[in-house]
């Protein structure tokens, strides 16, 4: 049974604190990793879509890295602010055959509160 | 560019009765799944469309169905609703592949009594 597992559950810190959370996935038969927030009462949106070991990618204070030979990825938040507090989701993406056939598993996600 | 859209938002069914929900994908995407979300399980692949065939199938009873049509517009359908089934139901489209990033919609609540 594919597993994605991410660690915290759940984590709160002050407003200008800075923080991080893994998304641990299957090291073998890697093609793709995704890292979503999830705001309450909106949709998941998309961080990153991260390919190739040793990625690296950052979006404003956000940023993430990806080791494929050890099945891991961080994200990091740089200077929390109120706003980013949501749920962060990683997915692993499963090829079955070619790369258009397979699964996106997600994991359960880390829930960030930021306290002003 | 207009988002993801699904209809109904909301919806409320009784055991043993049928539902289907229905999902607008970005113009030009060509791939839509389905995820259902409930609070124990996090969020759970259902399958996945592409030029209106199935192309990819989560572990889900076969009460658990879909189609695609021609222009990339979905439906799902849940025959003989369970209370367990009470959950959001969100759709998600991309250009090709589940592989690509995901556009999220806001989702179906659906509750079954």
């Amino acid at each position: 049974i594919l597993n994605v597992e991410q660690s915290p559950q759940s984590l709160h810190v002050q407003e200008g604190d800075s923080t991080n959370f893994t998304c641990s996935f299957p090291s073998s038969n890697f093609y793709a990793l995704h890292w979503y927030r999830w705001e309450t009462a909106k949709s998941p949106e998309a961080l990153f879509v991260m390919t190739l070991n040793g990625d690296e990618k950052k979006k404003g204070r956000i940023s993430a890295t990806l080791n494929t030979k050890e099945g891991y990825s961080y994200l990091y938040i740089k200077g929390s602010q109120p706003e980013d507090s949501a749920t962060y989701l990683c997915a692993f993406w499963h090829p079955r055959g070619s790369s258009n056939t397979g699964k996106l598993i997600f994991g359960q996600g880390t829930t960030l509160q930021v306290k002003p | 560019k207009a988002g993801v859209t699904q209809t109904p938002r909301y919806l409320i069914k009784t055991r043993g009765q049928q539902v289907t929900l229905s999902c607008s994908p970005i113009s030009g995407h060509r791939s839509v799944s389905w995820y259902q979300q409930t609070p124990g399980q996090g969020l759970q692949f259902l399958f996945e469309y592409f030029s209106e065939t199935q192309r990819n199938k989560g572990n889900f009873p076969g009460r658990f169905s879909g189609r695609q049509f021609s222009n990339s517009r979905s439906e799902m359908n849940v025959s003989t609703l369970e209370l367990g089934d009470s959950a959001l139901y969100l759709c998600a489209s991309s250009l090709e592949r589940q592989a690509d990033t995901q556009y999220f919609g806001p989702g179906t609540r659906l509750t079954v009594l």
